[in-house]
């Protein structure tokens, strides 16, 4: 069955520090991976995501991920964060039916200055 | 902006009240989701439909229940709710493909409070 774990609840980093958000999955099938972004009082929005191709995707706010197969790996990163990138951040694998989404429990960004 | 919405934002209901919540996708997506999002839990999916057929089920509780009236709305009827119930309850859409399911667009959310 497939399965996320992210495995940091919370990070907490000072403005303009680089920040990495480890996501580790479980498949049995061929994996679509997904970073989503929550911010508070809002729904999930899609950070980026990796189908195929290239193991290493970008979004336009400067955050990328890389998918590593061998250890089963989709680790989100941003060489220097802002005030505003604090948020929820999930990750996301499809299921074995490949009907839905599974997610992670979460990890809670905070960026001080 | 997303082109998913949904309503109400904010929902308080007593444990003997009959409420309904409403999603709908502007994108032309075929397939529509329920997730309920608790406090330092993950989210759970509680049911799909996929051009308007539910495809899965959760295991969800009966005082739940989904209506898909077409690809483009997607409701969920609550009654004698428990207090446990209380939590964000998110609606998503996605165009599922031959070779599964992409990227899922959600909503804003509606926080529900039972009381």
């Amino acid at each position: 069955a497939q399965s996320v774990t992210q495995l940091d609840s919370q990070v907490p980093v000072f403005e303009e520090a680089p920040v990495e958000l480890r996501c580790n999955y479980s498949s049995s099938v061929s994996v679509y991976l997904f970073w989503y972004v929550q911010y508070p009082n809002q729904g999930l929005q899609l950070l980026l995501k990796y189908l195929s191709g290239s193991t290493l995707v970008k979004s336009i706010n400067g955050f990328e991920a890389e998918f590593n197969k061998s250890q089963t790996s989709f680790h989100l990163r941003k060489p220097s964060v802002h005030i505003s990138d604090t948020a929820e951040y999930f990750c996301a694998v499809n299921n074995q039916a490949g009907t839905a989404l599974i997610f992670g429990k979460g990890t809670t960004l905070s960026v001080s200055s | 902006e997303t082109g998913v919405t949904q309503t109400p934002r904010h929902l308080v209901m007593g444990m003997t009240n009959k409420k309904s919540l409403k999603c709908e996708q502007h994108l032309g997506h075929n397939a529509m989701y329920w997730y309920k999002q608790s406090a330092k839990k993950p989210l759970e999916l509680m049911f799909v439909y996929n051009f308007k057929e539910q495809t899965e089920n959760n295991s969800v509780p009966s005082r739940f229940s989904p209506e898909c009236p077409n690809s483009s709305h997607l409701f969920l009827h609550l009654h004698t709710l428990q207090p446990e119930d209380s939590a964000l309850y998110l609606c998503a859409s996605s165009q599922e493909s031959l070779t599964g399911v992409y990227e899922q667009y959600f909503g804003p959310g509606t926080r529900l409070t039972v009381t």
